[in-house]
């Protein structure tokens, strides 16, 4: 059974600090996903990296999959009010079938000004 | 491009009872995914129907069923609801079967479950 653990469950920073989120599983995706869902809405699509060792940079949003392709991670620089809101992670595998995406648990984020 | 709809917002009902949802997939996408994501909790994945047939299912008991229509709008069916079905019910709607497609999401369907 594929898992996705997510850490920190809840993050509350002040504007302007830096955080990273960290999504691990024990099994091999072929790709991973991030979104970033706000309350009432569903989850939108950030970034998908496929390759081992992807880095790819979104504004202040710097996302990295694990060489292995267990890992990744999303690093936000200078973090602003309009970062909060719940990112999570999501992976797919080889072999799937059906589209079916596993995701983690989340990471609250709340950024105070 | 009108995106993801969900029908209809909230919802009441009762243990016992069967409830229907929608989801109106975006223009151009054949393929429907349906999620439940309890409070606090990531979306867990229930079905995904491309082309009218179910196309891949988690871990959900057969009183979760759903429809892919011509359109490819799509309906979650849920007999015989338990309380602990209370969760946001997303659709998620693709250009085809996949998980290498991207997926977007609509606003979900708040069910409780008393």
């Amino acid at each position: 059974t594929q898992l996705l653990e997510q850490s920190p469950q809840f993050l509350s920073i002040q504007e302007g600090e830096n955080l990273t989120v960290y999504c691990n599983s024990s099994s091999v995706f072929s790709s991973l996903q991030w979104y970033r869902q706000e309350p009432g809405e569903g989850p939108v699509l950030l970034v998908t990296v496929v390759t081992g060792g992807e880095v790819k940079k979104l504004k202040r949003l710097t996302f990295q999959f694990g060489d292995a392709r267990k890992d990744s991670s999303l690093h936000i620089t200078a973090a602003q009010p309009g970062d909060t809101g719940l990112y999570l992670c999501a992976g797919a595998w080889p072999g799937n079938q059906g589209g079916k995406l596993i995701f983690g648990q989340g990471t609250e984020l709340s950024v105070k000004p | 491009e009108t995106g993801v709809t969900q029908s209809p917002t909230h919802l009441i009902k009762t243990r016992g009872q069967q409830v229907t949802l929608r989801c109106s997939s975006q223009s151009g996408h054949n393929t429907v995914s349906w999620y439940q994501q309890a409070l606090g909790q990531g979306p867990q994945f229930i079905f995904q129907y491309y082309r009218e047939e179910e196309n891949g299912r988690g871990n959900f008991p057969p009183r979760f069923s759903g429809l892919q229509f011509p359109n490819y709008s799509s309906e979650l069916n849920v007999n015989a609801l338990e309380l602990d079905d209370s969760a946001l019910y997303l659709c998620a709607s693709s250009r085809g079967q996949g998980s290498y497609n991207e997926q977007f999401f609509g606003p979900g369907t708040r069910l409780t479950v008393l």
